[in-house]
């Protein structure tokens, strides 16, 4: 089956830093990708959509100049938390769906930002 | 406004018991319905889809759209059924909103 892959698995930063987090689908090309970010024992909740070639369509309460979301390419998406508090302190996860219509999404293993 | 609601945060069974997660749903067309399921330390994975009509792992899933529900029935639950397990409508090309998830826990 597609696999998507999302990297790094765990991070830990300084508060103020920038974290970049990828994800990559890697036996099929995605012009869509969607992020979510999940705390503990919640829900996914959507982010935003990734559009390759576009600017990203952000959720209403998220941040758009804190998390900056590129889609450069049919297979890649990256997220990066800028300048990072506690309080992004999150699981964040990336999915992506195959072009055909009906297709399921696939979702990358996710990534344990922690800010310090 | 597109909604879902699993109304269990957690539903706890013992072994060999019949399961059923709830599962109703606003959506504005005509969404496909997903059951995505989170083992522990896992990635999210598809458990199933209506469309296919499938039992995957024993569990089965029927869309009532008089009702908006798309719950979620096992007759025997096993121990390692214990898990997060969401709901979820679709639109092709969309991102899936999930509900609050329902955690199974299934003890012997």
């Amino acid at each position: 089956g597609a696999v998507v892959s999302q990297h790094p698995s765990w991070v830990i930063c300084k508060s103020g830093t920038s974290v970049k987090i990828e994800c990559r689908s890697l036996d099929f090309q995605a012009t869509t990708m969607f992020w979510y970010r999940q705390f503990p024992k919640q829900s996914l909740m959507l982010m935003a959509t990734s559009n390759e070639g576009s600017k990203a369509t952000y959720e209403q309460g998220v941040e758009k100049d804190k998390f900056l979301i590129n889609h450069a390419s049919l297979t890649l998406s990256t997220l990066t938390v800028t300048s990072a508090h506690p309080e992004d302190s999150s699981f964040y996860i990336c999915s992506a769906s195959p072009p055909r219509r009906s297709e399921k999404l696939f979702f990358g293993s996710g990534t344990q930002l922690s800010v310090l | 406004a597109q909604r879902v609601t699993q109304p269990e945060k957690l539903l706890s069974v013992f072994k060999g018991a019949p399961v059923e997660l709830k599962c109703n749903y606003s959506y504005s067309g005509s969404p496909e319905l997903f059951w995505y399921v989170q083992y522990s330390r896992q990635r999210l994975q598809l458990l199933l889809r209506h469309i296919s009509r499938e039992s995957i792992k024993g569990f089965t899933a029927d869309l009532n759209k008089g009702e908006t529900s798309f719950h979620l029935k096992k007759p025997f639950a096993q121990e390692e059924d214990s898990a997060m397990y969401y709901c979820a409508p679709n639109q092709a090309g969309t991102a899936l909103i999930f509900g609050k998830g329902t955690t199974l826990s299934v003890s012997s």
